[in-house]
């Protein structure tokens, strides 16, 4: 079965921390997906890659940056972490130009104090 | 800007009866229109996908696909308890890349025994 893998299922950070949230997909697809989702805001994106050491801006870039070194691996990272950082974290894959849609990880929970 | 629409409920139905769950998007060129399902506190699950006009069922779900109307649909027939849950729509639009989805905002849905 296709798997998006996310390192922590919670995770609680100080403010002002260098924060890493890593994702691993095992389906060899081009395409990786960071969103934070917020009640009441529904799904944002933050950054997307569609190769290898590409990235591009999503809708909510500014105090996150990401790396793609590997075709597998997309980890989203905060620089300085701030309180209002803290939402659920949802990387996701899809392959090259198809018509299928997302496969989603299971989502990490940060909570930044 | 283009956008996927849906009401954000809660949209309450008794359990066993059809819950119909609406989305309208902005992009008269889209092409390929998925339903996903969301328990609290977990991430997205793709439950549907539809791609030409009409109707596609799969067990208890039925998805609806009008593209003059520019409007996709999901019926859930005999719907359970465990169907309690936000379902998000989400659209590929032609002009993107890389199989960016767009989503809706959701609508929560509650089933009630």
């Amino acid at each position: 079965d296709v798997k998006v893998t996310q390192s922590s299922r919670y995770l609680v950070k100080r403010t002002g921390e260098k924060v890493f949230l890593e994702c691993v997909q095992d389906m060899d697809h081009e395409n990786m997906f960071w969103y934070r989702q917020d009640p009441g805001l529904g799904l944002r994106l933050i950054y997307f890659s569609y190769d290898v050491k590409m990235k591009e801006k999503g809708d909510i870039p500014e105090g996150y940056s990401v790396s793609r070194e590997k075709k597998e691996r997309f980890s989203l990272i905060l620089e300085s972490a701030s309180t209002n950082q803290t939402s659920m974290y949802l990387c996701a894959s899809s392959q090259g130009l198809s018509i299928y849609g997302y496969t989603f990880g299971s989502g990490t929970r940060l909570t930044v104090v | 800007q283009k956008e996927v629409e849906q009401n954000s409920g809660p949209l309450s139905v008794p359990e066993g009866a059809i819950a119909s769950l609406n989305c309208t998007y902005s992009d008269r060129g889209s092409q390929s229109f998925f339903w996903y399902r969301q328990y609290s506190g977990k991430s997205p699950e793709l439950i549907m996908s539809i791609y030409s006009n009409g109707d596609k069922e799969d067990g208890r779900f039925t998805a609806q696909l009008n593209k003059a109307s520019q409007y996709v649909s999901l019926l859930i027939r005999d719907s359970q308890p465990s169907d309690s849950a936000t379902y998000l729509c989400a659209v590929k639009e032609t002009e993107n890349a890389g199989n960016m989805l767009t989503f809706g905002g959701g609508t929560r849905l509650m089933v009630k025994p």
